[in-house]
């Protein structure tokens, strides 16, 4: 069964470095998306990405984070000055959706940040 | 915020039948009922979705009352590895979504599966 990856599963950076959280999705999928998860909180929503474009974000997603499609198949997350309010589990998602199908998210496993 | 109301933890046997509870009680017309489950740490994994109809897959059943308030989980022979947090979530219907196709988590419940 296809599934979303993600790597690194673990990332450890130092407080003001530059970070980029890699995805492969679904591959006939057309939706992305970016959620994070600090520790014993519940999962939020950073963004969602159609079309090349961001459809849809939360103000969690301020000026330091970015996503690209750099190619037919990955989709990143970058943080570009990390904080130590970052660390937490970045979970990327993708979903079929065409038109008016009601398509589930499905979601990698994750990749643990750390800023120290 | 989302919009469900779920208890917190639970408690099953192993090999019984775990029915975890949902309230949705300002659920729209345009609005699914999706279930997911988070297992210690790994991505949330997706368990079933309905509007109005009762569903069923292999992994489990859902159950919607008619008035659409509330719905029920239900594993029908409940394992040591159902253990996880199960997530209860309301998404609007594709055809009215436009941008908004993200999914709104709330807290769940952490159901334990004891031998």
């Amino acid at each position: 069964e296809p599934e979303v990856t993600q790597t690194p599963s673990h990332q450890v950076t130092q407080m003001g470095q530059e970070v980029i959280l890699r995805c492969v999705p679904i591959s006939n999928h057309l939706y992305f998306y970016w959620y994070r998860q600090i520790l014993g909180q519940k999962v939020e929503f950073l963004v969602s990405f159609y079309n090349n474009e961001i459809s849809e974000k939360s103000e969690i997603f301020d000026d330091q984070f970015s996503v690209e499609r750099p190619d037919g198949s990955n989709f990143t997350l970058k943080i570009r000055s990390t904080k130590l309010e970052d660390s937490a589990m970045y979970f990327c998602a993708s979903s079929a959706d065409r038109g008016r199908e009601n398509s589930p998210l499905h979601f990698g496993n994750g990749t643990r940040l750390t800023v120290t | 915020d989302a919009k469900t109301t779920q208890p917190p933890s639970m408690d099953c046997a192993e090999g019984r039948a775990a029915n975890l509870p949902c309230n949705h009680s300002t659920i729209s017309g345009n609005e699914y009922v999706y279930w997911y489950r988070q297992i210690h740490s790994q991505g949330p994994q997706y368990i079933i979705h309905g509007l109005k109809n009762n569903e069923t897959n292999e992994m489990a059943s859902l159950i919607i009352t008619e008035d659409r308030k509330s719905s029920t989980l239900i594993l029908p022979h409940a394992t040591l590895r159902d253990t996880a947090v199960y997530y209860c979530i309301v998404r609007v219907a594709a055809r009215y979504a436009g941008n908004n196709r993200k999914l709104i988590w709330g807290l769940g419940t952490s159901l334990a599966v004891n031998p």
